[in-house]
């Protein structure tokens, strides 16, 4: 099956700083998305970018097809932000999502 | 509001009693899952289902099962629960997965403790 691997793994961050996060995948996919579990555990879908770029506010994310990798930008980091930022991609028949292990983001004062 | 509505969000049982976490989504989602999340394992699907009456195990099924009898609901029954089902779950859904445009979204998770 497909890998997806992550980097960071940790990441801390003074508040207004910017950051990227870097999800590479093994194999070409149809579709990447980013999710972020907040310190309460809840997963919100970020983006679901199988290509190009999209934004949606202070956050936006780059996916490069034919290199398997996509980038996550957080811009004027604030502590909301902290949590685990997740990518995913298909595997297969896309009947499954595979997850990376995940950056940890710590936003500080 | 759409969403995707787990119930119960905290859980403590004792090894062998049947238990049931209910899933339930709103927005007429054809696709819908469980994951069960474990630190240093990540999030592990448990089995999924393509629609009304149809689905299929994931990564990790043993020692548990679904049914999906109508659309928008999906419960994740645990026969005899055993300490290692000890867990964070999620039930996600999605319009149709390969389809454009089709994010998974999340319900707010369920732990589930089996002493």
């Amino acid at each position: 099956g497909i890998q997806v691997e992550q980097s960071p793994p940790d990441l801390i961050l003074q508040e207004g700083a910017n950051s990227t996060l870097r999800c590479n995948f093994s194999d070409s996919v149809n579709n990447l998305q980013w999710f972020h579990q907040n310190p309460w555990g809840q997963l919100i879908n970020l983006f679901y970018i199988p290509s190009g770029t999209k934004q949606n506010g202070r956050l936006s994310a780059t996916t490069v097809a034919t290199e398997r990798y996509s980038l996550l930008y957080i811009s004027s980091s604030q502590t909301t932000d902290s949590g685990v930022y997740f990518c995913a991609a298909p595997t297969g028949t896309a009947s499954k999502l595979t997850f990376g292990t995940g950056t940890r983001l710590q936003v500080t004062l | 509001e759409a969403q995707v509505t787990q119930n119960p969000r905290y859980l403590i049982t004792v090894t062998g009693k049947k238990l049931t976490v209910t899933c339930s989504q709103n927005m007429n989602h054809e696709y819908m899952s469980w994951y069960r999340q474990d630190p240093g394992l990540g999030l592990r699907q448990i089995y999924y289902s393509m629609n009304v009456e149809v689905t299929d195990k994931g990564d990790v099924p043993e020692g548990y099962k679904v049914s999906r009898k109508e659309k928008r609901n999906f419960p994740l029954i645990l026969e005899s629960p055993s300490p290692n089902q000890t867990s964070l779950y999620f039930c996600a859904s999605s319009l149709s997965p390969g389809t454009a445009n089709s994010p998974l979204h999340f319900g707010n998770g369920t732990r589930l403790t089996v002493t």
